[in-house]
């Protein structure tokens, strides 16, 4: 079983619509979350870093996390084209041991 | 906020040159630095983790005579590919942590095609 949990997609909306993306994980002692846009031949950009259980919201976007079932979401309200992107989840413990996922290819339609 | 910048962006060369891609933190001292390869529409692949003045730690399968890292000071790290080989054509990415920070701040990438 993969530490990190990310359904590729890919994932197509409507300019507007709300995305949830979505990564679940095995090992609970996973204590920092954060979730990276990566757009196509560029490196990943930090968007969201989360710690403890709960909602933190940045502008349209809203990271969540829920400890006890190990399963972190990113949403994005009132999406735009320039939201299309790769949206890597990635998680640590402490040291130098970073885990990402596989990436969830977004894709929003004008 | 922290910025680091790779490059070169995108490179060509022949079989069997070598090629070094540069990876430096602008505003932080990156105690640790890693670098990644990524295949087309894959996530990214750990390939060795650096710290500065020491041995760069490789991961499983990554040929360290190959794949040669460099941390010469808090600010710069190098991967040169040596006796490239097309099958070494790939993306590759740098990132640098800040002491004490639980993210990393990623490179911009470096595209590399062997002929």
């Amino acid at each position: 079983q993969k530490e990190v949990e990310q359904d590729p997609g890919p994932l197509s909306v409507p300019e507007g619509a709300i995305v949830s993306l979505n990564c679940t994980y095995s090992n609970s002692a996973f204590q920092y979350f954060m979730w990276y846009r990566q757009y196509s031949r560029k490196g990943p950009e930090l968007l969201m870093y989360t710690y403890s259980s709960g909602n933190k919201e940045d502008g349209r976007f809203t990271a969540q996390v829920d400890k006890s079932s190990k399963y972190i979401s990113l949403f994005i309200r009132d999406s735009q084209p320039s939201d299309s992107a790769t949206y890597l989840c990635a998680m640590i413990i402490t040291g130098n041991q970073f885990y990402f996922g596989t990436g969830t290819s977004l894709t929003v339609i004008p | 906020g922290a910025v680091v910048s790779q490059h070169p962006s995108w490179v060509i060369c022949k079989s069997g040159t070598s090629v070094k891609i540069e990876c430096r933190s602008l505003d932080f001292q990156a105690t640790t630095m890693f670098w990644y390869r990524q295949f087309p529409k894959q996530s990214l692949m750990l390939m060795a983790t650096s710290n500065e003045g020491s041995k760069a730690t490789y991961e499983q399968g990554v040929e360290k005579d190959k794949f040669l890292i460099n941390h010469a000071s808090l600010t710069l790290s190098t991967l040169t590919v040596t006796s490239a080989h097309p099958e070494d054509s790939s993306f590759y990415i740098c990132s640098g942590r800040r002491p004490g920070a639980n993210v990393l701040t990623f490179g911009a990438g470096s595209r590399l095609t062997v002929l």
